[in-house]
């Protein structure tokens, strides 16, 4: 079965200082891995996608996650936090036609 | 958000009474999935259903009933056999990629 695990259920950051979320996987296949934005009281928008063609994936707003096969892991980074990135961004894996959230980070960026 | 809509934004339930949240898209998808989410616990996968007149349960299937009579539509029946049912309810759906797109959400609070 897949899973997720996001470390460190709150982050806080400074707007300017980078932004980085971590996320290790467990998957019986080659993955198809996902990072969601939440902001309150909306959907889920896709941050970007990993499905093989590159382990550096580049996604929307200045985000960018790196796949490690090695080290099971799919971390998020934004080299500069701005006031707008405050919400909750979800680590996903895909396997059998479903997906497999981790339990979220909820990020607050200061001013 | 853009082309999954849920109705209505906020519910108010009656202990006792089942009320149906609307899911309507108009990506062309084949797929369609419900999810439940509540605070700290990430999204859990009630129902999908992958074709018309097709669905399967997800992981927590119990006191939800689903149809799909139409490739637009996937509605939630929230029974009174749902004990917690108080939570943010999640609609996505997906084409021939596996990327899921999630709908604006629907608020359900049992008075």
């Amino acid at each position: 079965a897949q899973s997720v695990t996001q470390l460190d259920s709150h982050a806080s950051v400074s707007e300017g200082t980078p932004v980085l979320l971590r996320c290790n996987y467990s998957s019986s296949y080659s993955p198809s891995l996902f990072w969601y934005v939440q902001h309150p009281n909306k959907g889920l928008q896709l941050l970007l996608k990993y499905t093989s063609a590159a382990t550096l994936v580049k996604g929307i707003n200045g985000f960018e996650a790196e796949f490690k096969k090695s080290e099971t892991s799919f971390h998020l980074t934004k080299p500069s936090a701005h006031m707008s990135d405050a919400a909750e961004y979800f680590c996903v894996v895909r396997g059998n036609n479903r997906l497999a959230f981790g339990k979220g980070n909820q990020v607050v960026v200061i001013p | 958000d853009g082309g999954i809509t849920q109705s209505p934004k906020y519910l108010f339930r009656k202990e006792g009474q089942n009320v149906t949240l609307s899911c309507e898209q108009n990506l062309n998808h084949d797929a369609m999935y419900w999810y439940r989410q509540d605070p700290g616990q990430g999204l859990r996968l009630i129902y999908y259903s992958q074709i018309v007149n097709d669905f399967q349960k997800g992981d927590i299937a119990e006191g939800y009933s689903v149809s799909r009579e139409k490739k637009e539509s996937f509605p939630l029946t929230v029974t009174s056999a749902q004990k917690n049912p108080t939570a943010f309810y999640l609609c996505a759906s997906a084409g021939l990629t596996d990327t899921q797109y999630f709908g604006p959400g629907t608020r359900l609070t049992v008075l």
